[in-house]
């Protein structure tokens, strides 16, 4: 069955980096699409960027664009989100989704991301 | 990239129908046929249940319907039970390769 595995979140201070990773099972990663959403704790859910499934088209949020990246390795059927210049508004569950461009389908259990001083 | 519209609650009787809007503009919402919408239950993933605007994942019980009217999207839960207590959200491709959230529908069953 799909299985998306996210990892890596943490506290982090503001200005620092943090790198997430998903990795996936279950399906054939290198054929499909996979956004990083995230959900602020009791706040509802915002896209955050997304990539191809070669790897070839990245699109992201305003709120992330210049800051935050998106990597994939289909080697290692794993994603990634490399997050820089991190901000309290940051602050949030980090999920990875797997789809088409438009739209998602499996979503992993998500992993928290605080930043904080 | 503003967000989708919906009501902050919602709520129904046992056996009763619920529905759910999602209202965006004609460069999201009315302007494609890629429609989701989305369950979650408190401190677990969101679970897709209905995408296209129509269309029901394998496994989604028939009691969720979706539908589309121009800027609005629609989620019916008919038949409500116990367990379809959760937030509800949509979301909708709104072009350059990107998407937007509805701010999500608190469902209460009675």
């Amino acid at each position: 069955q799909v299985q998306l595995v996210e990892s890596g979140g943490g506290v982090v201070q503001p200005g620092r980096s943090l790198r997430l990773s998903c990795a996936a099972s279950g399906f054939t990663f290198s054929s499909y699409a996979i956004h990083w959403v995230r959900q602020a704790p009791g706040k509802g859910l915002e896209w955050v960027a997304v990539i191809s499934y070669d790897g070839s088209s990245k699109y992201y949020a305003d709120s992330v664009k210049g800051r935050f990246t998106i990597s994939r390795d289909n080697s290692k059927n794993t994603l990634y989100l490399q997050m820089n210049s991190l901000r309290v508004e940051d602050t949030a569950v980090y999920y990875c989704a797997t789809g088409t461009i438009m739209g998602t389908d499996y979503w992993g259990q998500g992993t928290l991301v605080t930043v904080s001083s | 990239q503003s967000a989708l519209t919906q009501p902050p609650s919602a709520s129904g009787s046992p056996g009763q129908s619920v529905t759910i809007s999602c209202t965006g503009t004609i460069s999201d919402v009315g302007g494609y046929n890629y429609v989701s919408w989305y369950q979650q239950h408190t401190g677990r993933a969101p679970q897709l249940m209905i995408y296209e605007v129509t269309k029901r994942p394998s496994g989604v019980p028939d009691r969720f319907s979706g539908s589309k009217s121009g800027n609005t999207a629609s989620l019916t839960v008919s038949g409500l039970q116990a367990e379809d207590e959760a937030d509800y959200y949509c979301s909708s491709y709104a072009g350059s390769s990107s998407l937007v959230f509805g701010g999500g529908t608190k469902l209460t069953v009675l």
